[in-house]
């Protein structure tokens, strides 16, 4: 069965400091992607980034990297170069079944980052 | 594009009322969806669709319905609305891999 992992409730980074948010997941299913999403406090979700499973490198969008570690089943999200817009919430999901935007996604309980001036 | 736009945006319901809450996306994606998020906890998925006329259950589909009979629209149905419904229900599409999220109609059920 799916299932995904978030251990952290609560992080603290300076501003201008990376931070890794962790994630780990199980699934059976050789084929699924994995996603970040964030929910600042205005309540939407925002896409950060995706990692399908047969890709070889890591995933970057800008300021995110998805490193991903297929072995140990763990997806953690790095954040560099922190600013104080990036405090909200942020969600590690995965989606079994392929690569065609479909399907069930299951999202973990979440990471409260809050970044210090 | 208006993207995914969801009403209402705040509701409250008695027990055992019922209401359906409105989903449309203008970006003719084929595959649709509806979470709930309860207080401090991810998303849960109620429903899904891969195409008009094709739905399937998630992970927490009972005492809520669905119908998918246009590619735009994917209404949620509450029968006997129940203290456990009140929660903020978020509506997705996708056509590829980044899902597109409408921005939540937030239930209290009394």
């Amino acid at each position: 069965a799916q299932k995904i992992t978030q251990t952290q409730p609560g992080m603290f980074v300076q501003e201008k400091e990376a931070v890794t948010l962790d994630c780990t997941y199980d699934t059976s299913d050789p084929s699924y992607g994995l996603f970040w999403y964030k929910q600042p406090s205005s309540g939407e979700m925002i896409f950060l980034i995706y990692q399908g499973s047969y890709d070889q490198q890591n995933a970057t969008e800008g300021r995110y990297s998805l490193n991903f570690q297929k072995a140990r089943k763990s997806a953690n999200l790095v954040i560099s170069a922190s600013q104080l817009g990036d405090s909200a919430m942020y969600f590690c999901a995965m989606r079994e079944g392929g690569n065609t935007g479909g399907f069930k996604t299951i999202f973990g309980a979440g990471t409260r980052l809050f970044v210090k001036a | 594009n208006a993207g995914v736009t969801q009403t209402p945006k705040f509701r409250i319901l008695k027990i055992g009322q019922s209401m359906t809450l409105q989903c449309a996306q203008d970006m003719n994606h084929n595959y649709m969806y509806w979470y709930r998020q309860d207080p401090g906890m991810g998303l849960k998925l109620i429903y899904y669709s891969v195409g008009a006329g094709i739905t399937d259950k998630g992970e927490v589909p009972n005492g809520y319905n669905v119908s998918r009979s246009t590619t735009e629209d994917f209404p949620l149905r509450l029968e006997l609305a129940a203290p456990s419904q009140t929660s903020v229900y978020f509506c997705a599409s996708s056509y590829d891999n980044e899902q597109f999220f409408g921005p939540g109609t937030r239930l209290t059920v009394l």
